[in-house]
């Protein structure tokens, strides 16, 4: 079985100031990892994912993340929030190549203090 | 190109009552699947489909069907609903093909509320 722990299910921050949010996985298999945003009555919006190779994946928006298999973890971060990345965010886990089924996490809502 | 559309964007129904959900897919993509969002229990899993066929289902009871088309849109369907199904329901779709990477396309959801 798989399953996401993000860690603070709110996390405010200052604009300009570094965004990290955490996430920490459990899979049975090598997995796929993702990381979706969702905004305020919208679906969700893939930012990241990782699959295989480098374990340094950048997404969308400045955002980037670092699979670390001994830890689990794949957190994201951003150098500098901007009022826009005011959102929710979510960790994803799948069981890899030809697996559709994601695993999601409770999700992280990031707030950006002006 | 068109995203992932899902029909309706917001429907209210009452306790007993049957609901069918529609979700029209990327063109070109034959995975769709399905997602239940409440506060209480997050993001969860429902059923996937590729070529008309069910591929994958999660851990809901039977009142939670769906199918896919031969165009590749899908329905899901809720019967004798209860209050604890109101939530938000999306859809995803993937285009299935090596490299591609399981990436999912999500729509703007269904918001069912049961009364």
């Amino acid at each position: 079985a798989q399953s996401v722990t993000q860690l603070g299910s709110h996390v405010s921050v200052s604009e300009g100031a570094l965004v990290l949010l955490r996430c920490n996985y459990s899979s049975s298999v090598p997995p796929y990892l993702f990381w979706y945003v969702q905004y305020p009555n919208q679906g969700l919006q893939l930012l990241l994912k990782y699959t295989t190779g480098a374990t340094l994946v950048k997404g969308i928006n400045g955002f980037e993340a670092e699979f670390k298999k001994s830890e689990t973890s794949f957190h994201l971060t951003k150098p500098s929030a901007h009022m826009s990345d005011a959102a929710e965010y979510f960790c994803a886990v799948s069981k890899g190549a030809g697996s559709y089924q994601l695993t999601f996490g409770k999700g992280t809502k990031l707030s950006v203090i002006p | 190109k068109a995203g992932v559309t899902q029909t309706p964007r917001y429907l209210i129904k009452t306790r007993g009552q049957q609901v069918t959900l529609s979700c029209s897919p990327i063109s070109g993509h034959r995975s769709v699947s399905w997602y239940q969002q409440t506060p209480g229990q997050g993001l969860q899993f429902l059923f996937e489909y590729f070529s008309e066929t069910q591929r994958n289902k999660g851990n809901f009871p039977g009142r939670f069907s769906g199918r896919q088309f031969s165009n590749s849109r899908s329905e899901m369907n809720v019967s004798t609903l209860e209050l604890g199904d109101s939530a938000l329901y999306l859809c995803a779709s993937s285009l299935e093909l090596a490299g591609t990477k399981n990436i999912q396309y999500f729509g703007a959801g269904t918001r069912l509320s049961v009364l």
